[in-house]
């Protein structure tokens, strides 16, 4: 399977516990995005990189929020002191180089439930 | 500006009937209006896009209309059927950003 590939599908954790996500990307995607989608709605920008550079964060992203794409491979997302709040899918995507590089393509996304 | 407007929230449609999802935008500097269809438990996965100098594109049963002037966008499907049945959101590619924003989304439900 060449697609994009998020660990783990879910999580459950209790209220003040850290978590971690992992996201592989399609194999040459230079840009990896991680989005939030809580439900009912679309999924929100958090973040993305260009390679290994993080080139923009939302104001969604708290203080508590932090990513690395070490080595422009694949990517993860750590939430500290995990909050109810916080408890939504959080979907990662890639796209191409090249100049039509706005395609994205997502991963199944990993399901947090903070309890 | 940043918003994206989707309507309806939710239809029903019968089997073999047309399906319409409209959106709108005001950010003039969006330059890609993707649709995404999302299945439970599944990321949003591209089904057709259309870039603003079109006004029309189709794609099997799937059809993109597009109106520069007024702003909106729409996503029709013809002849629908219960495997459509899924939650569709467009969204607006900003070119300047590198960002997608992307609508509320439509949990369409087609009946057998």
């Amino acid at each position: 399977d060449t697609g994009v590939s998020q660990d783990p599908r879910h999580k459950i954790t209790k209220r003040g516990q850290n978590v971690t996500f992992r996201c592989d990307p399609i194999s040459e995607h230079n840009r990896l995005y991680w989005y939030r989608q809580t439900l009912g709605q679309g999924p929100e920008f958090l973040t993305y990189f260009q390679n290994e550079a993080q080139l923009e964060k939302s104001r969604l992203l708290s203080d508590r929020f932090s990513a690395e794409r070490p080595k422009g491979s694949f990517s993860t997302l750590e939430i500290q002191r995990t909050e109810q709040g916080d408890s939504a899918m959080y979907l990662c995507a890639s796209s191409p180089k090249g100049a039509f590089n706005e395609k994205l393509f997502f991963g199944s996304g990993t399901q947090l439930s903070v309890l | 500006q940043q918003q994206v407007k989707q309507s309806p929230q939710s239809l029903i449609v019968q089997k073999g009937g047309i399906s319409i999802i409209n959106c709108a935008y005001e950010n003039t500097a969006f330059d890609y209006f993707p649709w995404y269809q999302q299945f439970p438990g599944k990321g949003p996965a591209l089904l057709i896009a259309i870039r603003p100098d079109v006004s029309e594109k189709k794609e099997g049963r799937f059809t993109i209309s597009f109106n520069k002037s007024a702003k909106q966008f729409s996503l029709h499907i013809m002849d629908s059927q219960p495997g459509d049945s899924a939650t569709y959101f467009c969204a607006a590619w900003d070119s300047g950003t590198y960002k997608y924003i992307f609508g509320t989304g439509t949990r369409l439900k087609v009946l057998a």
